[in-house]
């Protein structure tokens, strides 16, 4: 069966801190895995990756994906407030049922 | 350029009324969703169409229909509303089928009593 598995489910961590979130997969056809942030409202798009070793980077935020092992990491350096939400992996593959499977997610909380 | 716009933002129904969510993306996407979002439970795909005039299910789709008309929207409709249909409903599109990320929708959050 195909499925995504994110842990911690939720992390609480001081403003400064680095963090890492994980997100593993098991899947029959995997095209790419993509990681969200979601606050309030929508979920908005981080990073896509499609290829093993490949460090996708935005600012205090990077993401790799090992796709022997059937794992992606999303590092946030130097924590902010702001940092806080629930950060979703998802992961695209060649099946019938839509494009995407997502998982539960992690819910980060930053404090001051 | 407002990307994707859902309407309504909120809604109460009493079990047995019917409602219709309404989908608008201006992006000229081809593949549109119908997603849930429940605390635990993530996001589960409910419908969604590759292109206009074209729907099939995803996950949980009992209890919704659903309708792509015209390329630019996508109706979901509750013709029974259920208390567990209490959730917060997201509508994404993109452009492409697999190697392309979702553009959402704020949400709907709906309240079934």
């Amino acid at each position: 069966e195909d499925k995504v598995v994110q842990s911690p489910l939720s992390l609480v961590v001081h403003e400064g801190d680095t963090v890492t979130l994980n997100c593993s997969y098991e899947v029959t056809n995997f095209r790419s895995l993509l990681w969200y942030k979601q606050e309030k409202k929508a979920p908005t798009f981080l990073f896509m990756l499609t290829s093993s070793g490949i460090e996708k980077k935005s600012g205090r935020l990077s993401s790799i994906l090992d796709k022997k092992e059937l794992f992606s990491i999303l590092n946030i350096t130097a924590t902010q407030t702001g940092d806080s939400a629930v950060y979703l992996c998802a992961m695209n593959y060649g099946g019938s049922q839509g494009n995407l499977i997502f998982g539960k997610g992690t819910k980060l909380s930053v404090k001051p | 350029n407002a990307g994707v716009t859902q309407t309504p933002k909120f809604r109460v129904l009493k079990t047995g009324q019917s409602m219709t969510l309404l989908c608008a993306q201006d992006m000229n996407h081809e593949y549109m969703y119908w997603y849930r979002q429940d605390p635990g439970m993530g996001l589960r795909l409910i419908h969604y169409s590759v292109g206009e005039g074209t729907t099939a299910k995803g996950e949980v789709p009992d209890g919704y229909n659903v309708s792509r008309l015209k390329k630019q929207n996508f109706l979901l409709g509750l013709e029974s509303a259920a208390p567990s249909q209490t959730s917060v409903y997201f509508c994404a599109s993109t452009w492409g089928q697999y190697n392309s990320p979702l553009h959402f929708g704020n949400g709907t959050r709906l309240t079934v009593t």
